[in-house]
């Protein structure tokens, strides 16, 4: 089971700021929380990942809160493009590895 | 950089012939590519894990014999759809680690996907 949960749908006007939760309440000391995003027919876009800091790239922004237990990825201004599918993600130990398992994602939908 | 491409991008196919489907990262060295299957308006699922040289790790619920999968080198990963039928058809996915993907931090590059349609 993924070790995260999202809102399932969001909805943000074009050049205002997205923010999107996560919750990983379980997530260990050492694991990392990774967001991609989904758009229509194709794969998963690696956006951004953190461990304890906030994290920001040219694409995004992410906070995490002092205890870990939940993140927010922020969009500064979203534009229609930004729409799609965003996964929140805390990898999973495996059998000698680490593995994704996607949760069902927040769909983000940027209004004009 | 890390950049994961698959092809074909999409295959049509008649029930009972196998499909192949390729992964390849372009400009890093992959250790450990994994595969995924989505169907419509759902998540993505893994199905297998895969480390260069070694034989596959499969998720639970998915057949081996099925499902080949062969990282015979850290550039390219194959998955072999054998008698293929309707209920197959499917959007797949590769993903492809530049590191050991014991390794914290350790990020999954995707590819842009296979739809495959079995008649």
């Amino acid at each position: 089971d993924a070790k995260t949960t999202q809102p399932p749908s969001m909805d943000c006007a074009e050049g205002r700021a997205a923010n999107l939760p996560c919750n990983h309440s379980t997530i260990s000391g050492n694991e990392y929380v990774y967001w991609y995003r989904q758009i229509h027919s194709q794969g998963p876009q690696y956006i951004i990942h953190g461990l304890k800091n906030n994290e920001t790239n040219e694409m995004a922004s992410l906070i995490i809160t002092e205890d870990r237990k939940s993140s927010t990825l922020i969009l500064p201004h979203a534009t229609l493009r930004d729409t799609a599918v965003y996964y929140c993600i805390v990898r999973v130990r495996g059998s000698g590895t680490y593995k994704y398992i996607f949760g069902t994602g927040t769909r983000l939908k940027v209004l004009a | 950089g890390a950049v994961v491409s698959q092809h074909p991008s999409w295959v049509i196919c008649k029930s009972g012939t196998s499909v192949k489907i390729e992964c390849r990262s372009l400009d890093f060295q992959a250790t450990t590519m994994f595969w995924y299957r989505q169907f419509p308006k759902q998540s993505l699922m893994l199905m297998a894990t895969s480390n260069e040289g070694s034989k596959a790790t499969y998720e639970q619920g998915v057949e081996k014999d099925k499902f080949l999968i062969n990282h015979a080198s850290l550039t390219l990963s194959t998955l072999t759809v054998t008698s293929a039928h309707p209920e197959d058809s499917s959007f797949y996915i590769c993903s492809a680690s530049r590191g050991v993907a014991q390794q914290a931090g350790e990020t999954q590059y995707f590819g842009p996907g296979t739809r495959l349609l079995v008649l």
